[in-house]
C-alpha cells in the first residue's frame, strides 16, 4: 500500500540557512500534519492542513511557514535555522473526510542537522 | 491542559507479555493511539480505541482503557525480538493534533 512520502530524508544546512522540506500524502487522504522529534523527545505538533487551508496550528516557529497545494501536498519552510532546529521532522496524513478520519500515517520523516 | 505520560523503560523475556501503560489528562480525549517508533525510522500506528470502549483486542495486542483513571494499557503477548522499540501512547480529540507521550523503550531479551 502507498505510504506518505517524505524527501529529502537526510539534510545538512548551516546556521541562518534555509530547508525546505517536502510531504506527499497517501493518495485520497486530504489532511496533512507535521511534527518535529527533538533527539529522544516524543513528536511536538507544528502545524496542519485540511483541503489546503490551515486547520491547527502547534509551537511552529514564527521563522517557519507551511502550506499544502492543490495536489494536496504540503511544504514546510524553514528559514534563519538554529542549531536548535535539528530534528526530525515528521509528516502525517489522514483522509478527514471518510469515518477514519482521525488515523494519522506517518512519513518515514526528514532528519534535519543545523551545523 | 493536555498532558500524556508514559514510564520511560521495560525490559521483559522473550515469549512473555508486555504491557505498557500511559495516563492522560485529557477528558475530552476521543481516541488514544498506540504508536511504534524503530530506531531512525518512523511512526507506526499499531492501533487505538475510541474513548467509549474499554476494550480492544487485535492479534497479540490488546488494548485496555479505563476511562475514569484515564488510564491507557497496551498488552503484547507473546514477545518477540522484533518487538523491540519505542512506544508512543497517543491522544486527540478526533481530528486535530495527537498529543503524545514520552514513550517507553521496550528491551525484549532472551
Amino acid at each position: 500500500a502507498a505510504g506518505v512520502i517524505q524527501s529529502p530524508r537526510h539534510l545538512i544546512k548551516e546556521k541562518r540557512e534555509t530547508a525546505t522540506l517536502k510531504c506527499y500524502p497517501i493518495p485520497r487522504h486530504d489532511t496533512v500534519y507535521w511534527y518535529q522529534q527533538g533527539p529522544g523527545q516524543d513528536p511536538q505538533f507544528l502545524i496542519s492542513f485540511y483541503e489546503k487551508m490551515q486547520s491547527d496550528k502547534g509551537s511552529i516557529p514564527d521563522r517557519f511557514s507551511a502550506q499544502q497545494f492543490s495536489d494536496y501536498h504540503s511544504e514546510l519552510n524553514m528559514s534563519s535555522l538554529e542549531l536548535g532546529d535539528s530534528a526530525l521532522y515528521f509528516c502525517a496524513s489522514s483522509p478527514w473526510s471518510r469515518g477514519d478520519g482521525h488515523e494519522q500515517y506517518f512519513g518515514p520523516g526528514t532528519r534535519l542537522t543545523v551545523t | 491542559g493536555e498532558d500524556v505520560e508514559q514510564s520511560l523503560f521495560l525490559s521483559v523475556r522473550e515469549g512473555d507479555s508486555s504491557v505498557i501503560n500511559c495516563t492522560y489528562t485529557d477528558s475530552s480525549s476521543t481516541y488514544l493511539y498506540w504508536y511504534k517508533q524503530e530506531p531512525g525510522a518512523g511512526l507506526q500506528l499499531l492501533t487505538y480505541i475510541f474513548s467509549n470502549m474499554d476494550m480492544k483486542q487485535d492479534q497479540r495486542l490488546t488494548v485496555l482503557l479505563n476511562k475514569k483513571d484515564k488510564h491507557l494499557s497496551l498488552r503484547i503477548a507473546d514477545t518477540q525480538t522484533g518487538d523491540s522499540a519505542i512506544y508512543f501512547c497517543a491522544e486527540s480529540n478526533g481530528y486535530n493534533k495527537l498529543i503524545f507521550g514520552a514513550g517507553t523503550r521496550l528491551a525484549v531479551h532472551p
